[in-house]
């Protein structure tokens, strides 16, 4: 079954404590990116991926990294979380950017206390 | 600020009606997507539609699309309770020779049995 998945479905953590957030996809797909939701504001773009080895950042970057070493996965990492970074978050991921279809996990709902 | 913004950001309805959603954006796009989101849940993709379209249907599903307006619009014919979800627009954007993808704030839809 093509899906994308995310792990944790729900974290609880403190502020400063280092996290990582890991999304697979099983579809070969090129394009993976990384959102946040927030309410009010709708999904905002953090990073994406064109494809291996190459990522840029979206619309709200701070505070966030990511990595692309390997085709399936693109783990979103929290250095140092704050408060302000708790939100719901979605990846994704699409044969073509916006040109094909995009598949979206689950979501993980970070709460940073 | 959004690239994509929906109207109106709330919507009820009763069963059997038909749902418009309007969106619209600032810069030239490529391809323009509707999604829905079950509360709390992932997006699901429901229509892509490129920038020379001017016109999709799928199921009960039609979308249109007008460039000079920089503008879309969904409509749901014979909506059902199971309807009742977030409706939201992606538009992609070319930045520096990478694709960022945006969406909007998203139209809440409630259809009252």
């Amino acid at each position: 079954e093509a899906q994308v998945t995310q792990n944790p479905r729900y974290l609880i953590t403190v502020t400063g404590k280092k996290l990582t957030v890991t999304c697979s996809q099983n579809m070969n797909h090129e394009y993976m990116s990384w959102y946040r939701q927030d309410p009010g504001l709708g999904l905002r773009q953090i990073y994406y991926s064109m494809n291996v080895e190459v990522t840029d950042k979206g619309d709200v970057p701070e505070g966030y990294k990511v990595s692309r070493k390997e085709k399936r996965n693109f783990p979103l990492i929290l250095e140092s979380p704050s408060p302000n970074q708790t939100s719901l978050y979605f990846c994704a991921s699409s044969t073509q950017g916006l040109n094909t279809e995009a598949f979206f996990g689950q979501g993980t709902r970070l709460t940073v206390v | 600020s959004q690239q994509g913004e929906e109207d109106p950001q709330a919507l009820s309805i009763q069963e059997g009606e038909n749902a418009t959603m309007n969106c619209s954006y600032k810069t030239s796009i490529n391809n323009l997507q509707w999604y829905r989101q079950n509360s709390g849940r992932g997006l699901v993709h429901l229509i892509l539609i490129r920038s020379n379209e001017r016109e999709k249907h799928s199921g009960r599903l039609r979308v249109t699309l007008d460039t000079s307006k920089k503008s879309s619009s969904l409509l749901i014919t014979a909506s059902r309770a199971a309807d009742t979800a977030s409706y939201f627009c992606a538009t992609d954007i070319y930045s520096g020779g990478y694709q960022k993808v945006t969406f909007g704030i998203g139209t809440k839809l409630q259809v009252i049995p």
